[in-house]
C-alpha cells in the first residue's frame, strides 16, 4: 500500500470548491506531519502551493492566493487541500507530499479538471 | 530572481551512469538544499536526494546506492550522477532549491535509458 494516496482525478465548476484529499497509510499518523502541496501545469515544474500541519504551523508558498488553504481530516488520516473560487487556469495536477522514513514521499496526484 | 537550469545527455545506455548538472543563478548558495526530483512519463515525482551548501547529502533510500550529488560553489553548478541505469529510470529530472519547500525549479530535462 502506497505511503500517500490521492484520487487520480477530480472535477469542480469554475467559482466552486474543490477539496484534495491526501490519505496517509495505515499506521502512519497524520496528525505528526507536515503535508506539503505541489500544483503541477502541464509542461511544467511543480510550483510550490503551501505547507500544513496545523493552524499553528503552517505556511503559504510566496505569491500564493489564499483561495488555496491547507487542512488535515483526523478521522480520515488525511491531509486536504482547499481550492475555493475555482478558476480555469487552477486546472493542473495536484501533489501531496511528506517526509517519511528518511526520505520526501509524494502522492501519486490529483488531476484537478475545472469545467 | 533565482533560476535553474538542467543539462546533460537526453540518452543513456543500460548500465551506463547518468550525468546531470544545474546551474543556479540570482541568489546566494549560502544556507539552502539543493535537491533533485525525477518524474518518469506519465506518472508521479520521486525525490532522489539533496545536498546542502556545506557538502552534507541526504539521499533516496531507494536509490542510495546508486546516486551522488556534488557541489561546485565555483560554478554555481551542483551535480546528480545515478550509475547502472536501467530503462526504469527514464524520466523527466528536475532541480530544485529546497529541502521539502522547494521554492524554485528548473524546467526540467528528459533522460531516456536505451541502448
Amino acid at each position: 500500500q502506497a505511503v500517500l494516496t490521492q484520487p487520480s482525478s477530480l472535477s469542480a465548476s469554475p467559482g466552486a470548491s474543490a477539496s484534495l484529499t491526501c490519505t496517509l497509510r495505515s499506521g502512519i499518523n497524520v496528525g505528526t506531519y507536515r503535508i506539503y502541496w505541489y500544483q503541477q501545469k502541464s509542461g511544467s515544474p511543480p510550483q510550490y502551493l503551501l505547507r500544513y500541519k496545523s493552524d499553528s504551523d503552517k505556511q503559504q508558498g510566496s505569491g500564493v492566493p489564499s483561495r488555496f488553504s491547507g487542512s488535515k481530516d483526523a478521522s480520515a488520516n488525511a491531509g486536504i487541500l482547499l481550492i475555493s473560487g475555482l478558476q480555469s487556469e487552477d486546472e493542473a495536477d495536484y501533489y501531496c507530499m511528506i517526509w517519511h522514513s528518511s526520505a520526501w514521499v509524494f502522492g501519486g496526484g490529483t488531476k484537478l479538471t475545472v469545467l | 530572481q533565482v533560476q535553474l537550469q538542467e543539462s546533460g545527455p537526453g540518452l543513456v545506455k543500460p548500465s551506463e551512469t547518468l550525468s546531470l548538472n544545474c546551474t543556479f543563478s540570482g541568489g546566494s548558495i549560502s544556507n539552502y538544499y539543493w535537491s533533485w526530483i525525477r518524474q518518469p512519463p506519465g506518472t508521479g515525482l520521486e525525490w532522489i536526494g539533496y545536498i546542502y551548501y556545506s557538502g552534507s547529502t541526504n539521499y533516496n533510500p531507494s536509490l542510495r546506492s546508486r546516486v551522488t550529488i556534488s557541489l561546485d560553489t565555483s560554478k554555481n553548478q551542483f551535480s546528480l550522477k545515478l550509475k547502472s541505469v536501467s530503462a526504469a529510470d527514464t524520466a523527466v529530472y528536475y532541480c530544485a532549491r529546497g529541502d521539502g519547500t522547494f521554492d524554485f525549479w528548473g524546467q526540467g530535462t528528459q533522460v531516456t535509458v536505451s541502448s
